[in-house]
């Protein structure tokens, strides 16, 4: 069974860069069949799609982050990445990864719980 | 591309059914049989219950289903549980795009 955790400061300075890792256990990070995914929640609001990586080549990105995002995968280590650059106050939001496959579908499963990172001087 | 439109909360006693829509626009939920759905319990990851406008993963109670009409998309909860109470948030693709709906809370009275 696929699992997915998030790691990554949970604090970080206003104009900096937001960086986090998602781990993939129980399956292969190389497979072709799959998106790699980031999708984040700010306290009290909604559901944010931010981006997605596939891991024999290409990205998309949420045409409102897209001049700040960055998504690298990392097979060694079985994990894949997000940065967020210039970060503000509206970027605190819960952080998650998301597994979506790769054909004529789209849904996201599993999710990896999430975690808090908080944007303040 | 706005978030799809969902209603703030539902309710419901044990046993009822509640149906919570989703509402797009030709550019997602309408162009697209491409509608998940996911339970999410505070402070858990999120859960997909339904995906592909109706179809339900292994393991998911045959009480969620889940349809569309037009740009709106439905998720029908049938005899209800204690257990469904959790925030419901509709997603849709939008061409190498996905965005969430606004998130529904279910309370269970």
């Amino acid at each position: 069974q696929v699992q997915l955790q998030e790691s990554g400061p949970g604090l970080v300075k206003p104009s900096q860069t937001l960086s986090l890792n998602c781990t993939v256990s129980g399956g292969s990070i190389s497979s072709g069949s799959y998106y790699w995914t980031w999708i984040r929640q700010p306290a009290g609001k909604g559901l944010e799609w931010i981006g997605r990586i596939y891991t024999h080549g290409g990205t998309d990105y949420n045409p409102s982050l897209k001049s700040r995002v960055t998504m690298s995968v990392d097979t060694s280590k079985s994990q894949f990445s997000l940065k967020l650059s210039s970060v503000t106050a509206a970027d605190t939001a819960v952080y998650h990864c998301a597994r979506s496959p790769v054909g004529a579908t789209h849904f996201f499963d599993p999710w990896g719980q999430g975690t808090l990172v908080t944007v303040s001087s | 591309q706005s978030a799809l439109t969902q209603p703030r909360s539902v309710s419901g006693s044990p046993g009822q059914s509640v149906t919570i829509s989703c509402a797009g626009t030709s550019s997602d939920v309408g162009g697209y049989n491409y509608v998940s759905w996911y339970q999410h319990h505070p402070g858990k990851a999120p859960k997909l219950i339904i995906y592909d406008v109706t179809k339900r993963p292994s393991g998911v109670p045959d009480r969620f289903s889940g349809s569309k009409s037009g740009y709106t998309a439905s998720l029908t909860i049938s005899g209800l549980q204690a257990e469904d109470e959790a925030e419901y948030y509709c997603c849709s693709y939008a061409g190498s795009f996905t965005v969430f709906g606004t998130g529904t809370k279910v309370t269970v009275l």
